[in-house]
């Protein structure tokens, strides 16, 4: 189909470690989003890129998270020395322009040992 | 800043029997108001959104949510609930005019015993 696609499905890394997520959105959306679901802690906003515009990055929760979207379409989310409570589904969407309806891909299932 | 509360973690009920899942929000202003659904092993999918006008709203799947302001509330509601329909389910508040950032609710689990 043509829905949200993100790689790997799951990932297992040690503590101090480095990570890349790659979210493809559908095709012509030109917003993307990253999410993280914890377990019980809902859906936890990112970042959010809308075209060319410079993305909202208000809720990276420290500077070992970014985030990079090329050719305003694959976005790419990169965390850096990970720490066990960056376990977590990481969550990508996609959307038309400013519609309120995200497409979520099925999420990344990152394990920290 | 925007808040949502869902007050219910877990919701069990029988197939069959009707439904009603609470999303309390906090805005300065009216909101626009989602609720998405987490069947498992899938992602979130949209089940219906209130932008403005009629203040109850149908949804895809037989559900439909009702905004009341005076309750800043917008609980999705089914008066019948089918096996299929457990999963988790996610309201969310976006400020007008700028939706692009939602803020999801912690989600409630729905199990549906036959």
């Amino acid at each position: 189909g043509a829905g949200v696609s993100q790689s790997p499905s799951n990932k297992v890394t040690e503590k101090g470690k480095d990570v890349e997520l790659r979210c493809d959105p559908i095709s012509g959306h030109t917003a993307l989003y990253w999410y993280r679901q914890s377990l019980g802690q809902g859906l936890e906003f990112l970042i959010y890129f809308q075209g060319n515009s410079a993305p909202d990055k208000s809720g990276l929760p420290s500077d070992r998270f970014s985030a990079e979207r090329t050719g305003g379409s694959v976005s790419t989310l990169t965390i850096q020395r990970t720490q066990q409570e960056d376990s977590a589904v990481y969550l990508c969407a996609s959307s038309p322009l400013s519609s309120g309806e995200l497409f979520f891909g099925e999420g990344s299932r990152l394990t920290v040992l | 800043a925007q808040s949502v509360t869902q007050p219910d973690i877990h919701i069990t009920v029988s197939e069959g029997a009707s439904l009603e899942l609470r999303c309390n929000y906090s805005y300065g202003a009216t909101p626009y108001l989602f609720w998405y659904v987490q069947s498992p092993g899938q992602g979130l999918q949209l089940l219906l959104k209130y932008f403005s006008g009629d203040t109850l709203v149908q949804g895809i799947k037989g559900f439909e949510a009702e905004f009341k302001r005076s309750q800043s509330s917008f609980n999705l509601r089914k008066p019948s609930v089918h096996w299929s329909d457990a999963a988790e389910y996610f309201c969310a508040v976006g400020a007008p005019g700028d939706t692009d950032k939602l803020i999801f609710g912690t989600g409630t689990r729905l199990q549906v015993f036959p």
